[in-house]
């Protein structure tokens, strides 16, 4: 089983819908977490850390439930420039930081 | 504002050969770390260094090696290229937290492709 496990996509959603992407992960000692976004060919990008308390950005919301291991981030009135592969990401903690990438989550919005 | 810089952005290489990139942290970055991205995979982490001594290490290939220089700039050489090399390599950079919240930022890429 994979340590960070994805929604399966890809989402086609038009613009100005909310659209709600679910992952998991296996480590319960995992300290960290975050939504990176990744552009075709190109690096992944900080998008949010995901607290315990839930946290939004703008239009981003991410959640996050230790009890059952399991994150979520939801876009609300989704722009075409939101098109990208969603990646989550575990920091299992201990001195090295190293993070753990789940296979990302693609979506594209359509006009 | 200063980003992760890595170098070549492409590079080709027959099999068997031997290949090496370069990272340069985001200056006062004490950390630096090695992903591989296959076609349509997720990154998967190789290596990472904590100020110039190696901290941990993923599924990196006995072939490939890498270290951390007084500079912190990095290399990871590869060497007896396979097909199966050919990816997107990222470096990433970031200031250790003690909290384990690191957060890391990526530079652009190294696409390898070996034919």
């Amino acid at each position: 089983r994979k340590e960070v496990e994805q929604d399966p996509g890809p989402f086609n959603v038009p613009e100005g819908a909310t659209v709600a992407f679910n992952c998991t992960y296996s480590n319960s000692a995992s300290q960290s977490f975050f939504w990176y976004r990744q552009d075709c060919r190109k690096e992944p990008k900080l998008l949010m850390s995901v607290y315990s308390s839930g946290n939004e950005d703008g239009r981003f919301t991410a959640q996050l439930n230790r009890a059952s291991q399991y994150i979520s981030l939801l876009i609300r009135d989704s722009k075409l420039s939101d098109s990208a592969t969603y990646l989550c990401v575990v920091n299992q903690g201990g001195s090295q930081g190293n993070l753990i990438f789940g296979k990302g989550t693609k979506l594209s919005v359509k006009p | 504002a200063a980003g992760v810089i890595q170098s070549p952005r492409h590079l080709i290489k027959e099999k068997r050969e031997t290949a090496t990139l370069k990272c340069y942290p985001i200056p006062r970055h004490d950390t630096v770390y090695w992903y591989q991205q296959g076609p349509g995979q997720d990154p998967q982490f190789l290596i990472s260094f904590y100020e110039k001594m190696q901290s941990d290490k993923g599924s990196i290939p006995d072939r490939f090696s890498a270290q951390q220089f007084s500079d912190y700039h990095s290399e990871l050489n590869m060497s007896s290229l396979e097909l199966g090399d050919s990816a997107l390599y990222f470096c990433a950079s970031s200031l250790m937290a003690h909290s384990g919240a690191n957060v890391l930022t990526f530079g652009a890429g190294s696409r390898l492709t070996v034919l």
